[in-house]
């Protein structure tokens, strides 16, 4: 069966700190792999996409960035955290135009 | 551009009641539809998908409709419970690429 797994859970970050989340599917091959951002009280923002490694889509212009190193791995990064990068950050797959799983998440509080 | 909507925002219903949550969605290319649930502080957990062809979907007490041409579709809770209490977020998938639309979600509180 299939996994996802994110971490770090939680992360506490002062302004201007760099930032690295990581993602990990197991049990599938060549998944599409998403970034999203929820707000509190918000809705969910699509922040990148990847249909395979190296291949990376933007939806929002911002200070954060994104990298796919491995077939399964998915990395959120940013150089500097800005207080409006709070939020709880969600990674999901899919194989091709199908049901989307999430993982856990992780909770990022700027400070 | 496509637009989805759920309606109502936030429902506080007692136990033991059947519910529907709506979604409408504005372009009716959808390859397909989702719904979702999401806990407090947890990621989303997909409950059902319908696609584009299909009229309903059912997973146990959840029942899925889709009326395409319409632009709408339902999710229908039989008999709550206060652990169905969570948010309900619905999504669409357009043809041609693999992003999902997404509704703000209503949330769902069932009082014993």
């Amino acid at each position: 069966s299939q996994t996802i797994h994110q971490w770090p859970a939680t992360l506490v970050q002062p302004v201007g700190s760099p930032l690295s989340l990581e993602c990990t599917v197991e049990g599938t091959s060549n998944p599409n792999l998403y970034w999203y951002r929820q707000a509190a009280g918000r809705g969910l923002q699509l922040l990148f996409y990847s249909v395979g490694i190296g291949q990376i889509s933007s939806e929002v212009p911002q200070n954060l960035s994104a990298s796919r190193p491995q077939d399964r791995q998915f990395i959120l990064s940013s150089k500097k955290l800005l207080l409006s990068d709070s939020g709880f950050y969600l990674c999901a797959w899919t194989r091709g135009p199908s049901r989307q799983y999430f993982g856990p998440g992780t909770r990022l509080t700027v400070t | 551009k496509q637009e989805v909507t759920q309606i109502p925002a936030a429902l506080s219903v007692p136990e033991g009641e059947n519910l529907v949550l709506n979604c409408s969605f504005t372009d009716s290319a959808i390859y397909n539809l989702q719904w979702f649930r999401q806990d407090p502080g947890k990621g989303l957990t997909s409950l059902l998908l319908i696609q584009s062809s299909q009229r309903e979907q059912t997973s146990g007490r959840l029942n899925a409709s889709l009326d395409k041409s319409s632009g709408r579709s339902t999710l229908y809770i039989a008999a709550s419970q206060p652990g169905d209490s969570a948010t309900y977020l619905c999504a669409v998938l357009m043809d041609s690429n693999y992003q999902l639309i997404w509704g703000a979600g209503t949330k769902l509180i069932i009082k014993p």
